[in-house]
């Protein structure tokens, strides 16, 4: 079965700066991986996914993740964050026609 | 892509009562989930509703707790049933797409969900 583990619970930055979140799978074979956002009181929104091809990849709101297999990681990032990126922020892999989410991270900007 | 309604958005219950969730698609979908969000918690799927056949539910979670319906390919409802206070959480309905590529998952607003 697969798994997903997002290491930070939390996460503080200051507006301006540059923004990694943390994502490690298991997945026995070739996984399919997303990023989401969920905004207080709000659904969930993808931020971008990986299936195949370049392992970096672009999503929505100036935000990219590298997929490295060696590490098993699909790590998120952001070069200057913007104070409206506050959310969790949620990986997945999809296995067996289900996606597994990771426990979250919840990210902060101070001014 | 897809746009997803639910109603209601929010509710408040006594336990012992019971509620039924609406999930509405802006276009025809095969596979519709549920899942639930428990306060601080990430996403657990209940079960996976496709049309025209009975739901198929995830370990924990049983359909005499969490009947779904699913009568066509656009609409879909969850009802949590004789309610408890462990059943406060924000459910959430999405829908399996195909983009040019392996299906991806939407979600809707999600209903929050708080039993007294």
């Amino acid at each position: 079965a697969q798994s997903v583990t997002q290491p930070d619970i939390h996460i503080t930055v200051s507006e301006g700066a540059s923004l990694e979140l943390r994502c490690n799978y298991s997945y026995g074979a070739t996984p399919y991986l997303f990023w989401y956002v969920q905004s207080p009181g709000q659904g969930l929104q993808l931020l971008l996914k990986y299936f195949s091809g370049d392992t970096l990849v672009q999503g929505i709101k100036g935000f990219e993740a590298e997929f490295k297999r060696s590490q098993s990681s699909f790590n998120l990032r952001k070069p200057s964050v913007h104070w409206s990126d506050a959310a969790e922020y949620f990986c997945a892999v999809e296995g067996n026609e289900k996606l597994t989410f990771g426990t979250g991270t919840r990210l902060t900007i101070i001014p | 892509s897809a746009v997803i309604s639910q109603k209601p958005s929010r509710d408040i219950c006594q336990r012992g009562t019971s509620l039924t969730i609406q999930c509405q698609v802006d276009s025809q979908v095969t596979m519709m989930f549920w899942y639930r969000q428990q306060p601080g918690q990430s996403l657990t799927l209940i079960a996976t509703a496709n049309q025209g056949s009975e739901a198929t539910y995830e370990s924990g979670f049983v359909i005499d707790k969490f009947p779904i319906s699913r009568p066509n390919l656009t609409f879909s409802t969850l009802t949590v049933s004789n309610m408890s206070p462990e059943d406060s959480s924000i459910y959430l309905c999405s829908v399996e797409v195909e983009e040019g590529g392996p299906y991806e998952q939407y979600f809707g607003p999600g209903t929050r969900l708080t039993v007294t």
